[in-house]
């Protein structure tokens, strides 16, 4: 079964400042990744998704996404954070067909003026 | 606009009541999912369904229950036999493919116990 880890609980970063959000997956074979954010009270947005080819996925918002095979990754970035961006944000994987999609625990993003 | 209806967005349960959450998707989308939500845990998997009238246990589905009766409704019960009820939760819905497809949700609904 697979599974994806999200190391950092709680990211504060200055406005304007780039961004970076970890997502580490465990999989035998090459999974489905997505990143999603939440923002209070509210249900998940898909920012961005990776099947296959180009492993730099762009997404909505600004956001990008590496997929690194070799370090088991999917890493979220954005060049300039904006206040607006404060929110929380999953890492998802799936083992493709009708198998489930598992849920990283979160990274809660802050955005200081 | 297609989307993703929950209601209603509290709700309150009291001891050894079934409460019935409600879900309802314009999206025409074949595969619907249920999600509890509770602070550091993420999104816990309940229920799910690929197709009307079939569904299959997630990994928390002791004291839920659901029904798809129709393509549009997936409605969640939360029963006396779920202890510990408390949490957002959140139902989901995406279209069927040979590829984990992007899940769409909607805004949730926050149960509490009186």
């Amino acid at each position: 079964a697979q599974s994806v880890t999200q190391p950092d609980i709680h990211i504060t970063v200055s406005e304007g400042a780039s961004l970076e959000l970890r997502c580490n997956y465990s999989y035998g074979a090459t999974p489905y990744l997505f990143w999603y954010v939440q923002s209070p009270g509210q249900g998940l947005q898909l920012l961005l998704k990776y099947f296959s080819g180009d492993t730099l996925v762009q997404g909505i918002k600004g956001f990008e996404a590496e997929f690194k095979r070799s370090q088991s990754s999917f890493n979220l970035r954005k060049p300039s954070v904006h206040w607006s961006d404060a929110a929380e944000y999953f890492c998802a994987v799936g083992a493709g067909g009708y198998q489930k999609v598992t849920f990283g625990t979160g990274t809660k993003l802050q955005v200081i003026p | 606009d297609g989307g993703i209806t929950q209601s209603p967005k509290y709700l309150f349960r009291k001891e050894g009541q079934n409460v019935t959450l409600s879900c309802e998707q314009n999206l025409n989308h074949d595969a619907m999912y249920w999600y509890r939500q509770d602070p550091g845990q993420g999104l816990r998997l309940i229920y799910y369904s690929q197709i009307v009238n079939d569904f299959q246990k997630g990994d928390i589905a002791e004291g839920y229950s659901v029904s798809r009766e129709k393509k549009e409704s997936f409605p969640l019960t939360v029963t006396s036999a779920q202890k510990n009820p408390t949490a957002f939760y959140l139902c989901a819905s995406s279209i069927r493919g040979e590829e984990n497809q992007p899940q769409h949700f909607g805004d949730g609904t926050r149960l509490s116990i009186l």
